[in-house]
């Protein structure tokens, strides 16, 4: 099935271990993100890429890496998790380009739990 | 940089009413586009609407539409007909179109809550 990847769906840390969100499209959108939801703040973005090998830093950066060395993969790397990064996270992927929409689509969310 | 307000946190609203729900934003790009996502309480994004800057009408996808008046910086949601399944949160957001920045910036949500 066509669509975002997300996984895990839940996890548990303990503060300052690390982890990684995994994050696979197989639209090959150009386009890839990672969002932060938290109640009452919407979604905030955390870092996003317009291709392979090309990142950039959105909102809410701190404490988070990524990397992009496929049109597939977007993962997420929390290094030192903090009680801060409890939340749930969202990649969402579109196509460039400036036709009408190309609306994002969303994984399933992972929610992560830092003790 | 963009900026998007929705000033409802929540709203009910009766079964078959319709319901407005207001977003306003702030951008220095002339071209821009604007999306309306849902949230049901499972939690997947579900993308409604979209509206092109330039878009000479409003938008509309079936018992959604958008009410965009640009000199207001307005990009309201309508749903129609209301039913118990629109109890949701409801997302605006938007994308700058022109320059290199591909971001898509969301607002703070507004729960829907549809009584019978």
């Amino acid at each position: 099935n066509a669509g975002v990847t997300q996984t895990p769906k839940f996890q548990v840390l303990k503060t300052g271990q690390s982890m990684t969100l995994q994050c696979a499209q197989d639209m090959n959108h150009e386009y890839m993100s990672w969002y932060r939801q938290d109640p009452g703040m919407g979604l905030r973005l955390i870092h996003y890429s317009v291709g392979a090998g090309i990142t950039d830093q959105g909102e809410v950066p701190n404490g988070y890496n990524v990397s992009r060395s496929t049109t597939e993969d977007f993962p997420l790397r929390l290094l030192s998790a903090a009680p801060s990064q409890t939340s749930v996270y969202f990649c969402a992927s579109s196509y460039l380009g400036l036709a009408g929409g190309n609306d994002l689509t969303f994984g399933a969310g992972s929610r992560l739990t830092v003790l | 940089a963009q900026k998007i307000t929705q000033t409802q946190p929540g709203m009910f609203v009766q079964e078959k009413e319709a319901v407005t729900l207001d977003c306003t934003y702030d951008t220095s790009d002339p071209s821009y586009g604007l999306f309306w996502y849902k949230q049901p309480s499972s939690g997947e994004m579900i993308f409604l609407i979209y509206q092109g800057s330039y878009d000479q009408q409003n938008a509309t996808e079936g018992r959604y539409s958008l009410n965009f008046q640009k000199a207001r910086k307005s990009a309201n949601l309508v749903i129609s007909a209301s039913q118990l399944g629109d109890s949701a949160m409801y997302f605006c957001a938007m994308r700058g179109e022109t320059s290199n920045d591909y971001k898509l910036s969301f607002g703070a949500g507004t729960t829907v809550t549809v009584r019978a």
